[in-house]
């Protein structure tokens, strides 16, 4: 069983459009991060949001916290084939210190 | 500061063999969490290690098991190697142990079993 669910799956988009990322659970998280991972890398952490309804901008990416801290999103605004990449939902269960990871999105912004 | 690093970063074996790898955190980090990926499962948490003692451990089978050094440096042992295990194994070092501790993740050892 998924505790974290990740849609869509693959995304792949022209440089300039925007995109969104769900990551989706029926459980509560005490934080959610968001990671970015390119091939031969290990994941690399962008951000962390741990308020319910908490926004966090980072460059052109912002990142929500859903109210009920079940779910979070990563929009992007006019991506480049830079931010190309697996990007990855991960949290702690509220009493848990195992960081649980979404499926993962695969990400590919065309020239 | 120098990264987490692993060791050796491809690997491949037979089945029914074992195998060991090695992660060195970065230098101050008490924690070093282990972690599986394949394109079937995504990324799932192995176990994690702080001051030397198991903290948590994934469901994962007796098989897979690991160890922490005084000097924070981890090793995780696989046993009686199956098809299954191929996969890529990342070592993730945190100052601290917790969900308020940012991990840094190593680039992995690639694990192939024939």
């Amino acid at each position: 069983t998924q505790l974290l669910e990740q849609s869509p799956q693959f995304l792949s988009i022209q440089e300039g459009e925007n995109l969104t990322v769900y990551c989706n659970s029926s459980s509560v998280f005490s934080s959610l991060q968001w990671y970015r991972q390119e091939p031969g890398e290990g994941p690399v952490l962008l951000v962390t949001v741990v308020t319910g309804g908490e926004v966090k901008k980072l460059k052109r990416l912002t990142f929500q916290f859903g109210d009920a801290r079940k779910d979070s999103s990563l929009h992007i605004t006019a991506a480049q084939p830079g931010d190309t990449g697996l990007y990855l939902c991960a949290g702690f269960p509220y009493s848990s210190y195992k960081l649980i990871f979404g499926s993962g999105t695969r990400l590919l912004v065309r020239p | 500061k120098a990264g987490v690093t692993q060791t050796p970063r491809y690997l491949i074996k037979t089945r029914g063999q074992q195998v060991t790898l090695s992660c060195s955190p970065i230098s101050g980090h008490r924690s070093v969490s282990w972690y599986q990926q394949t394109p079937g499962q995504g990324l799932q948490f192995l176990f994690e290690y702080f001051s030397e003692t198991q903290r948590n451990k994934g469901n994962f089978p007796g098989r897979f098991s690991g160890r922490q050094f005084s000097n924070s440096r981890s090793e995780m042992n696989v046993s009686t190697l199956e098809l299954g295990d191929s996969a890529l194994y990342l070592c993730a070092s945190s100052f601290g142990s917790g969900g308020d501790n940012e991990q840094f993740f190593g680039p992995g050892t690639r694990l192939t079993v024939l």
